[in-house]
């Protein structure tokens, strides 16, 4: 089980750029898929995107032309960009392992603590 | 898109008591659903994969059943640590991978 710990500016400006980064412990970058999942505050959760350490991604077709996931696999790390941001990019960010082919099926096992970001001028 | 509807929005349910939870897919996801449960503050947790599987460490109270639209999270015997948001997802056919809606079990 391995330990992912999201960070980034919890406040962004309408317009602008939202970057986050998870950083992964406890194991290899290189052993997995990764994926951003965010929550509204009191609402559900949206599927953002993954990304494989060798670079390739999938995102969520309704984020696809604001999102962008990249991994830095000797900081065992993966980032996220979400372009445009407006009011209702507010939510809280998680990043995750997810298992396509796996033992537990294309779920999300692990998951960071999840960090909020507020789109406000 | 694969839409997952989950009943009812919220349940209350005195400890001790059975809960009963429904996520329906908008069309068949065979046996690939999983369900989370989430604390208030905290991340999901991974309950249940392939739609009747639980994962490691959680507890035998907890059961998953259902194929192809129609699935039921069961907690047979309530725990005060039960209360909670739960959250079911399909990975039949993505992109997008979706949940539904969540289902608060709430004390009674």
């Amino acid at each position: 089980q391995v330990q992912l710990q999201e960070s980034g500016p919890g406040l962004v400006k309408p317009s602008e750029t939202l970057s986050l980064t998870c950083t992964v412990s406890g194991g290899s970058i290189s052993s997995n898929f990764w994926s951003w999942i965010r929550q509204p505050p009191g609402k559900g959760l949206e599927w953002i995107g993954y990304i494989y350490y060798s670079g390739s991604t999938n995102y969520n077709p309704s984020l696809k032309s604001r999102v962008t996931i990249s991994v830095d696999t000797s900081k065992n790390q993966f980032s996220l960009k979400l372009s445009s941001v407006t009011p209702a990019d507010t939510a809280v960010y998680y990043c995750a392992s997810w298992t396509p082919g796996g033992v537990t099926g294309a779920t999300f096992p692990d998951w960071g603590q999840g960090t909020l970001v507020t789109v406000s001028s | 898109e694969i839409v997952m509807t989950q009943s009812p929005a919220t349940l209350s349910v005195s400890p001790g008591e059975r809960a009963t939870l429904s996520c329906r897919a908008s069309q068949s996801v065979r046996s690939n659903l999983a369900w989370y449960q989430q604390k208030p503050g905290q991340a999901p947790r991974l309950l249940i994969y392939g739609a009747s599987t639980r994962g490691t460490g959680i507890p035998a109270r907890f059961s998953g059943s259902g194929s192809g639209t129609e699935f039921t999270l069961t907690i047979s015997s309530l725990q005060s640590e039960d209360f909670a948001v739960y959250y079911c997802q399909q990975y039949n056919n993505w992109p997008p991978l979706t949940f539904g809606g969540g289902t608060k079990v709430e004390i009674k």
